[in-house]
């Protein structure tokens, strides 16, 4: 099983600033990082797909970068709507995995 | 639009069985691999099932391997989740997704909470 490891754990920011969180996976992923948005009571939302895809209707703002085992999901000029909890995923081979998350507060 | 509607979640004793269902809405149901994935409270994304786009294929993590069952009928455009022999650790709102390829879109999910 691959395992997908995430930092940082939590992070505070204040809006316009950005925000770098890393995916790290066990074994080489190729580009197989998808990033997911959670809000408070909503289901999740993705982001970026194989690594660095922009999905439908996510704002520019949101980028992705990485191959192998390192990834990278950056939020430029943070929003206040960016609060959530991101989490990254691989698809690479099964049994799929998420990492466990990394909670983004807005200060 | 892409619609995921989740049902057949609630309250059951250890041991029990449960189906979910998914009605999906707004695109072409059989193109898409569905999956199903999970979320204990206050916990992280579990992803339990894959199902190909015929159902030929059909995945499962280990922890839930002979207990939970997971079909299609493109025909209904609707995806299920047979539960059986459910557990305390079962207890999770659970997620309909899917995509071409991955979990593009996902529902709103329905909670099973076990207990006895």
């Amino acid at each position: 099983e691959i395992v997908l490891t995430q930092s940082p754990d939590f992070q505070s920011v204040t809006p316009k600033e950005k925000v770098t969180i890393t995916c790290r996976a066990s074994q080489s992923i190729g580009s197989g990082l998808h990033w997911y948005q959670q809000k408070p009571h909503q289901s999740p939302k993705l982001l970026i797909k194989y690594t660095s895809q922009s999905f439908s209707g996510v704002p520019s703002r949101f980028s992705g970068s990485g191959s192998g085992t390192d990834f990278t999901l950056t939020i430029n000029s943070l929003e206040a709507e960016d609060a959530a909890t991101y989490y990254c995923h691989q698809s690479s081979s099964l049994p799929w995995t998420f990492g466990p998350g990394t909670k983004v507060e807005i200060k | 639009e892409v619609q995921l509607v989740e049902s057949g979640g609630g309250l059951v004793q250890p041991g029990g069985s449960l189906r979910l269902s998914c009605a999906a809405s707004g695109f072409t149901f059989s193109t898409y691999w569905m999956s199903w994935v999970r979320q204990a409270p206050g916990k992280g994304l579990e992803w339990v099932a894959n199902i190909k786009q015929d159902g030929s294929e059909k995945y499962y993590v280990d922890s839930v391997k002979g207990r939970f069952t997971i079909s299609r009928d493109n025909a209904k455009n609707s995806l299920y989740l047979q539960m059986n022999s459910l557990r305390a650790e079962d207890t999770a709102v659970y997620y309909c997704s899917g995509g071409l390829t991955i979990s593009d879109h996902w529902g709103q999910g329905t909670l099973v909470t076990l207990s006895s």
